[in-house]
């Protein structure tokens, strides 16, 4: 069955400071695909970005990138420049399926200070 | 932005009585899961439909919850008898169906908040 392990429980920074969130996932499977929500205060969860296994390139979409490598089992999310309204539980999902069986990790919370 | 519908937003119950919640998903959505998120943890998936059929339930404590989505559409998650440890958010997510290098994203209602008193 797949994994998914945040580390990272808590993570403060300084609005305009970098943060990267750390993902690290177990699977059997050789196709696989991962998510990164965002749960604000308000409490709906938000789709961010997804990645397939099968495309290990990484990219830039405005603030926020992402760095997928298989060898390592790691789908790390970073925001660039963070603001106060970044502030949110952060959640890597794994799904090992096109049936889409979505699986979390725990989450990590970030808090972002003016 | 079309949304899932949820209801209640929240719900207080004392233990041992039944509780039922409701989930209406995105137009054209054949994809329905519950999720059961309980406070500091990530959502846990319960159940996944495609269309009226159940995709997964393994991890359904099929003892005292029961789900349905008769005409494919619509969706209700009952606990009966409540308990103590069921207390959390109960979301509803639902998705387009997905293709091999194109895996839908889940797009997640605001959640039923439970109170199992």
């Amino acid at each position: 069955a797949q994994k998914v392990t945040q580390a990272q429980t808590e993570i403060s920074v300084v609005e305009k400071e970098d943060v990267t969130l750390d993902c690290v996932y177990e699977t059997r499977d050789t196709t696989y695909y991962l998510f990164w929500y965002k749960q604000p205060p308000s409490g709906e969860l938000v789709f961010l970005i997804r990645r397939n296994s099968f495309d290990e390139q990484n990219e830039i979409s405005g603030r926020y990138s992402w760095n997928f490598q298989k060898s390592t089992s790691s789908f790390n999310f970073t925001i660039t420049a963070s603001q106060v309204v970044d502030s949110a539980v952060y959640f890597c999902a794994l799904s090992e399926s096109v049936y889409n069986d979505m699986r979390f990790g725990a989450g990590t919370r970030l808090t972002v200070k003016p | 932005e079309a949304e899932v519908a949820q209801s209640p937003r929240y719900k207080i119950t004392e233990k041992s009585q039944a509780v039922a919640f409701w989930c209406d998903p995105i137009s054209g959505h054949a994809t329905l899961y519950w999720y059961r998120q309980i406070l500091g943890q990530g959502p846990e998936l319960l159940v996944q439909f495609q269309d009226e059929s159940v995709v997964d339930d393994s991890q359904l404590p099929k003892d005292r919850f029961s789900a349905e989505r008769l005409k494919g559409v619509d969706s209700t998650l009952k606990i009966q008898p409540a308990e103590l440890g069921d207390s959390a958010m109960y979301l509803c997510a639902s998705s387009l169906v997905s293709v091999r290098d194109r895996v839908s994203p889940l797009h997640f209602g605001n959640g039923t908040r439970l109170t199992v008193t």
